[in-house]
């Protein structure tokens, strides 16, 4: 079993669409929590860090639930420029242990 | 001026070859990481650097030897590589609070390397 899972997608949604994305992660001890995107052939980017209680910034949302080892992402009101890869990022201690995603694609059609 | 500066973008070179990927980071972070990303595979992480100590190397081939002569800068040198080494190489950086948990990572543009 990976130690991050993603839904490889790709998911296609028309603008204006609300799209959520789930990552899965195994190991109980991780720490730190982020969604990451990627544009084809580019840098990752750090998009929001996840928190507790959830978080909102924008159209997006990002929510963690430990009890169930899985974090999600939420993106309200799709644009054409939301379309590329979400990358799920998971921390823990012991030598600085930064796990990614496969990452899930997504393509926003007008 | 990016955080982040990887030299060169792009590199092509022979199965003879030594060659030297170059990462800086302007963040004034502590810890400084080495990422391989091939065609439709997930990052793998390759070497993790805190406080010019590397801290991690996953198993990476002996062809791959990291250098980190201070907090800003960090190198790869590549010796005698494969064609299946042909991948996106990305350094990233990031601050240790002390609690060894990783902050968030920053990354460079990457090092388009094509092993010929």
């Amino acid at each position: 079993r990976k130690e991050v899972e993603q839904d490889p997608g790709p998911f296609n949604v028309p603008e204006g669409a609300t799209v959520a994305f789930n990552c899965t992660y195994s190991n109980s001890a991780s720490q730190s929590f982020f969604w990451y995107r990627q544009d084809c052939r580019k840098e990752p980017k750090l998009l929001m860090s996840v928190y507790s209680s959830g978080n909102e910034d924008g159209r997006f949302t990002a929510q963690l639930n430990r009890a169930s080892q899985y974090i999600s992402l939420l993106i309200r009101d799709s644009k054409l420029s939301d379309s590329a890869t979400y990358l799920c990022v998971v921390t823990h201690t012991g030598g600085f242990k930064t796990i990614f995603g496969a990452g899930t694609r997504l393509f926003v059609k007008a | 001026e990016t955080g982040v500066t990887q030299t060169p973008r792009h590199l092509v070179m022979g199965m003879t070859n030594k060659k030297s990927l170059k990462c800086e980071q302007h963040l004034g972070h502590n810890a400084m990481y080495w990422y391989k990303q091939s065609a439709k595979k997930p990052l793998e992480l390759m070497f993790v650097y805190s406080l010019e100590e590397r801290v991690e190397n996953n198993s990476v081939p002996s062809r791959f030897s990291p250098e980190c002569p201070n907090s800003s800068h960090l190198f790869l040198h590549l010796h005698t590589l494969q064609p299946e080494d042909s991948a996106l190489y990305l350094c990233a950086s990031s601050q240790d609070r002390g609690d060894r948990v990783n902050t968030e990572a920053f990354f460079g543009q990457g090092t388009r390397l094509t092993v010929v």
